[in-house]
């Protein structure tokens, strides 16, 4: 158990809907990242946030947003979901704002399994 | 464009046989270097790292080694066991990035 919690774990949903996937990340850790996989696609990364504030973007959509709350929860939005959004969605944490500083890396979740039908 | 990169989507090992897994970088402000090993239904979790002052990292049955002129680096995985049969990610780190950057996986498959 990595510490890093995710919900839902399974999400079946129409297309040109909105859902939300919620991340909690491991105690004390201040930074959220966020990843996709999709079939044939390595880890994606999405988007970061460090202690509330956007850190650093990847290759989100515009359809896409996330935000960190004040007690560091995490929650990634997706709209106007199409077919080719089916994929995990991973969750990761780590205590700073850099994913790999002085023997810290960044611990995931299990994911969140997105089916667009 | 991809800056981590892993070759080869598979490779297929015989128990008590040595496991190699590459990975090549493109960017050389990275400065440090991770495998990350993935079950089925599971989220990665963290292996092994390396930092990019050195050139061999050793974990009990797992050794990366890092040739820096050659932006390449390898996972040894010795004796290889079934358990170890899972997606291996190479990932890295440093420069402004304040998150990792993954390689599309190899996934291995160790036979009894």
């Amino acid at each position: 158990d990595s510490g890093v919690t995710q919900t839902p774990k399974h999400l079946i949903t129409a297309t040109g809907q909105r859902v939300t996937l919620r991340c909690s990340p491991r105690s004390g850790d201040l930074s959220v990242y966020w990843y996709q996989q999709s079939l044939d696609q390595g880890l994606q990364f999405l988007i970061q946030y460090y202690n509330g504030e956007e850190r650093a973007k990847g290759n989100i959509l515009e359809r896409f947003s996330a935000q960190q709350f004040p007690d560091l929860h995490s929650e990634l939005n997706l709209s106007s979901l199409e077919l080719g959004d089916s994929a995990l969605y991973f969750c990761a944490s780590s205590p700073r704002w850099s994913a790999y500083s002085s023997g810290n890396t960044i611990y995931f979740g299990e994911g969140s399994w997105l089916t667009v039908v | 464009d991809q800056q981590v990169k892993q070759n080869s989507p598979s490779l297929s090992v015989q128990e008590g046989r040595i496991s190699i897994l590459n990975c090549d970088y493109t960017n050389s402000m990275f400065d440090y270097f991770l495998w990350y090993k993935k079950y089925p239904a599971e989220g990665p979790t963290f292996l092994i790292s390396i930092s990019s002052i050195k050139d061999k990292n050793e974990d009990g049955r797992f050794t990366v080694f890092l040739n820096k002129s050659a932006k390449h680096l390898s996972l040894h995985i010795v004796p290889s066991q079934p358990g170890d049969s899972a997606v291996y990610f190479c990932a890295a780190n440093g420069g402004s990035q304040g998150n990792l950057i993954f390689g599309k996986g190899t996934k291995l498959s160790v036979k009894p």
